[in-house]
């Protein structure tokens, strides 16, 4: 079974800052799916970014980009130019190949991040 | 539009009953998910389907029930043996293209015993 691992329960930075947010997870697959999901205090969960595992080049989405080591199993999100809006909890989720997928994602606890004024 | 839709927002539940949470999609999306949400725990895997009829227990199934019988519908019943229903609940859904694309979430319910 995989899991993931925020280290990170809440973090708090200015506005415009930039603020990286860390995620590892574990699995001895070699092709899988990354995500980072944000759920503002709406509650409803939005996809941020994606990463497929065989591909070598960081995913980007304007302002939030990953930093994908696989040796390492680390899949941190970088959001640039923060924003009031920004605030939410963020989800790192693993998503594996084998079995086609039928279990779904693996979530990790989650990141609150709150962008100050 | 095409989404998911959960119901109710908020939900009630008096020690002892049974409640079923709706979920309802019109994305032709084959598989769905329910989830639970605690402070602090993220999100956990309590049923999920692929196809119509078929069903999975997720990691925390015990006191709960679901049922497929329609491609676009999947109700989660709490029942009276789950000893800690209070908690937010996510359904999503995916198409063989999850990978591509994603879940799309409905936008929960909220359970409260009482």
């Amino acid at each position: 079974a995989q899991t993931v691992t925020q280290s990170q329960p809440e973090m708090s930075v200015q506005e415009a800052e930039t603020v990286t947010l860390s995620c590892t997870y574990d699995t001895s697959e070699n092709n899988y799916y990354l995500f980072w999901y944000k759920q503002p205090p709406s509650r409803q969960m939005i996809l941020v970014i994606r990463q497929e595992a065989y591909k070598q080049q960081n995913a980007t989405e304007n302002r939030f980009s990953v930093n994908f080591q696989k040796a390492a199993k680390s899949f941190s999100l970088k959001i640039s130019d923060s924003q009031l809006g920004d605030t939410a909890m963020y989800f790192c989720a693993f998503f594996s190949l084998s079995g086609g997928g039928a279990d779904g994602l693996t979530f990790g606890k989650g990141t609150h991040l709150i962008i100050q004024p | 539009d095409g989404g998911i839709t959960q119901s109710p927002k908020y939900l009630f539940r008096k020690e002892g009953q049974n409640v079923t949470l709706s979920c309802e999609q019109n994305l032709n999306h084959d598989a769905m998910y329910w989830y639970r949400q605690d402070p602090g725990q993220g999100l956990r895997l309590i049923y999920y389907s692929q196809i119509v009829n078929d069903f999975q227990k997720g990691d925390i199934a015990e006191g709960y029930s679901v049922s497929r019988e329609k491609k676009e519908s999947f109700p989660l019943t709490v029942t009276s043996a789950q000893k800690n229903p209070t908690a937010f609940y996510l359904c999503a859904s995916s198409s063989t293209g999850l990978a591509n694309y994603g879940y799309t979430f409905g936008s929960g319910t909220r359970l409260t015993v009482v």
